[in-house]
């Protein structure tokens, strides 16, 4: 299957920093790309989906000034924390969507990455 | 607003037994619901998905079931083993992206 990767797997950073998290898609080109938010022992949360090329499409509450993203070409998007504050510190995972030629678009998720802002 | 709603925060069950999961959902009619498997600190892993007109599919010693009519989707894993202790997440379609309930964390015991 397709392989998606995360860069970095964790990292912890001040507060007031900013952070960025790179998800690639490996062995395919991905149309789409999701970015996820997942508290502890809490669902994944869609924060945006990018598609290449175009401005992110941001799930109501998402804050787009404060995560931004970029997905420049097929194979790499970017999520950044701008400021981070320790309310920001989550595991953030990306997806990448690929037509199936059905019905409909197959998604395969990146290993995540592991926020800590102190 | 839709909902989805995953039975139980958490299952245990003995080894070899059959393990029944339960995701339900309101207020939406997907036109197919996913199933994926969460190791701790890791992204889902995708495991089956059914169509809004399969009411069942198998893969190996998984099961999944789909009522449009009770908005309800079981998943079942039969001869469960330890190796099988996982969050287990239902995802349904929703036109361009998914969205996924809070998942059931199972144990199996040996």
């Amino acid at each position: 299957g397709a392989v998606v990767s995360q860069h970095p797997s964790w990292v912890i950073c001040k507060s007031g920093t900013s952070v960025k998290i790179e998800c690639r898609s490996l062995d395919f080109q991905a149309t789409t790309m999701f970015w996820y938010r997942q508290f502890p022992k809490q669902s994944l949360m869609l924060m945006a989906t990018s598609n290449e090329g175009s401005k992110a499409t941001y799930e109501q509450g998402v804050e787009k000034d404060k995560f931004l993203i970029n997905h420049a070409s097929l194979t790499l998007s970017t999520l950044t924390v701008t400021s981070a504050h320790p309310e920001d510190s989550s595991f953030y995972i990306c997806s990448a969507s690929v037509p199936s030629g059905g019905l409909y678009n197959e998604q395969f998720f990146g290993p995540g990455t592991r926020l800590t802002v102190l | 607003s839709q909902k989805i709603e995953q039975n139980s925060e958490a299952l245990n069950i003995q080894e070899g037994k059959t393990a029944t999961l339960t995701c339900n959902y309101t207020n939406y009619s997907p036109a197919y619901l996913q199933w994926y498997r969460q190791d701790p600190g890791r992204g889902p892993v995708f495991l089956l998905l059914i169509r809004e007109n399969e009411k069942e599919k198998r893969k190996e010693r998984l099961k999944v079931t789909f009522d449009t009519t009770l908005k309800q989707s079981l998943f079942h894993i039969t001869a469960s083993q330890p190796a099988d202790s996982a969050t287990y997440l239902c995802a349904l379609d929703m036109s361009n992206d998914m969205r996924f309930g809070a998942g059931t964390r199972l144990t199996v015991k040996p």
